[in-house]
């Protein structure tokens, strides 16, 4: 089994929508990332967890905003998706132990209309 | 000014040689860490290699190998002996300490389409 899942894999949703994308984890680490990769780009962070009661913003937080519901999931909400959102999405673990190395979720694609 | 830049957008390679994806970084920080990432086709992101600051040799895991050079602040991967399923996109990643101002995670650089040629 993944050791970092993510659903749902793919989404089409309308302007104006609202939209959870939701990751679990059973790497048992503490810090959680939620990224997004626009075509021809890098993945760029928009949210990052250190446990359940410290979250904070990364590069891009603009329009999105999450919920750390146990240190096992971390859910990512567009609150009224626009078609500038359209990306992949990934969200990634990591345990400060063993450098800082990411391990990441086959990502979500989604797609605003 | 970027933190990581990758300056080869997209690259073709004979299957077998040797191919080397450059990576320079930008940071003041004593203390950090690089990486690489694959991403196929396919779409996930596959750990290939890390380089911490301190680390006085180059890392290698198996065909890869980073090269190192602090100085110029240069981490560039090199793949011995291709393979055609090397073919995919190459992201080098920076991670610097949190220290409270900045924010944690990788920062990555805009990647090279490599493609392997039978």
């Amino acid at each position: 089994d993944a050791d970092v899942t993510q659903t749902p894999r793919n989404r089409i949703t309308k302007t104006g929508k609202r939209i959870m994308l939701e990751c679990s984890q059973t790497k048992g680490h503490d810090r959680m990332y939620w990224y997004r990769q626009d075509p021809g780009l890098g993945l760029r962070l928009i949210y990052y967890s250190f446990d359940v009661k410290d979250i904070n913003k990364g590069e891009i937080s603009d329009g999105y905003s999450v919920s750390r519901q146990a240190q096992a999931k971390f859910s990512l909400s567009l609150e009224s998706a626009i078609p500038n959102q359209t990306a992949l999405y990934f969200c990634a673990t990591s345990d400060f132990e063993t450098g800082g190395e990411q391990f990441f979720g086959p990502g979500t694609r989604l797609t605003v209309l | 000014a970027q933190k990581i830049t990758q300056t080869q957008p997209g690259m073709f390679v004979q299957e077998k040689e040797a191919v080397t994806l450059d990576c320079t970084y930008d940071t003041s920080d004593p203390s950090y860490g690089l990486f690489w990432y694959k991403q196929p086709s396919s779409g996930e992101m596959i750990f290939l290699i890390y380089q911490g600051s301190y680390d006085q040799q180059n890392a290698t895991e198996g065909r890869y190998s980073l090269n190192f050079q602090k100085a110029r602040k240069s981490a560039n991967l090199v793949i011995s002996a291709s393979q055609l399923g090397d073919s995919a996109m190459y992201f080098c990643a920076m991670r610097e300490p949190y220290s409270g101002g900045g924010a944690d995670g990788l920062t990555f650089g805009k990647g090279t389409h490599l493609i392997i040629q039978p």
